[in-house]
């Protein structure tokens, strides 16, 4: 089965920091997701690559940024970090168009910024 | 913008009863697929279910089935002979079809399986 791993599954940082959420899958997918889940409100997609290097903003990009240099990894980055970013970012891969109906997710990163 | 709304914020369930939960959307679409995520505990979030808009017949996997209703933009799961694995949290997500790639998330479900 396809395998999302995250870099870290507890990130503890400060107010300012720049902070990396690693994504790696290993069943060469072309899409990626990252996704951040808070309560009542679900899951929202930050942001959405299709391809190396492409990237496509979701519905709350802002105070974010990606990077996708090779297939398997996407990057999520907190240019400075806030307390309002405090939340569960999940990353998902999925098969381009038909063929990817299912989305594939990681175990997830639970992000406090003090 | 498409929405996807679930009204119950929790729900609980005896072992081996049956339970619905509930899942409204809208869209001006006609093409375009509805999924029911599950995820458990400290756990990795799967796929349930999957109902195609074009298709009439309701989708079912094993204890798992649901009822679409796409005049009312409705989409409910009901689980069967429930089992304390099914403690989770539910979330119903909608994808437009074709050239879709994005999902939309409901807030989740949080259902809970008594013994």
């Amino acid at each position: 089965d396809v395998k999302v791993t995250q870099s870290s599954r507890y990130l503890v940082k400060r107010t300012g920091e720049k902070v990396f959420l690693e994504c790696v899958q290993d069943m060469d997918h072309e899409n990626m997701f990252w996704y951040r889940q808070d309560p009542g409100l679900g899951l929202r997609l930050i942001y959405f690559s299709y391809d190396v290097k492409m990237k496509e903003k979701g519905d709350i990009p802002e105070g974010y940024s990606v990077s996708r240099e090779k297939k398997e990894r996407f990057s999520l980055i907190l240019e400075s970090a806030s307390t309002n970013q405090t939340s569960m970012y999940l990353c998902a891969s999925s098969l381009g168009g038909l063929a990817g109906l299912r989305q594939f997710f990681g175990p997830g990163t639970r992000l406090t910024v003090l | 913008a498409q929405t996807v709304t679930q009204s119950q914020p929790e729900m609980s369930v005896q072992e081996a009863e049956t339970v619905t939960l509930s899942c409204t959307y809208d869209t001006s679409e006609s093409d375009y697929y509805l999924f029911w995520y599950k995820q458990p505990p400290s756990r990795q979030m799967i796929l349930v279910i999957r109902q195609e808009a074009y298709k009439q017949q309701n989708a079912t996997e094993n204890r798992f089935s649901v009822n679409f209703q796409k005049a009312a933009k409705s989409f409910s799961l009901k689980i069967s002979d429930s089992q304390l694995g099914d403690a989770a949290m539910y979330f119903c997500a909608y994808r437009e079809g074709e050239y879709g790639n994005k999902l939309v998330f409901g807030a989740g479900t949080i259902l809970r399986v008594k013994s």
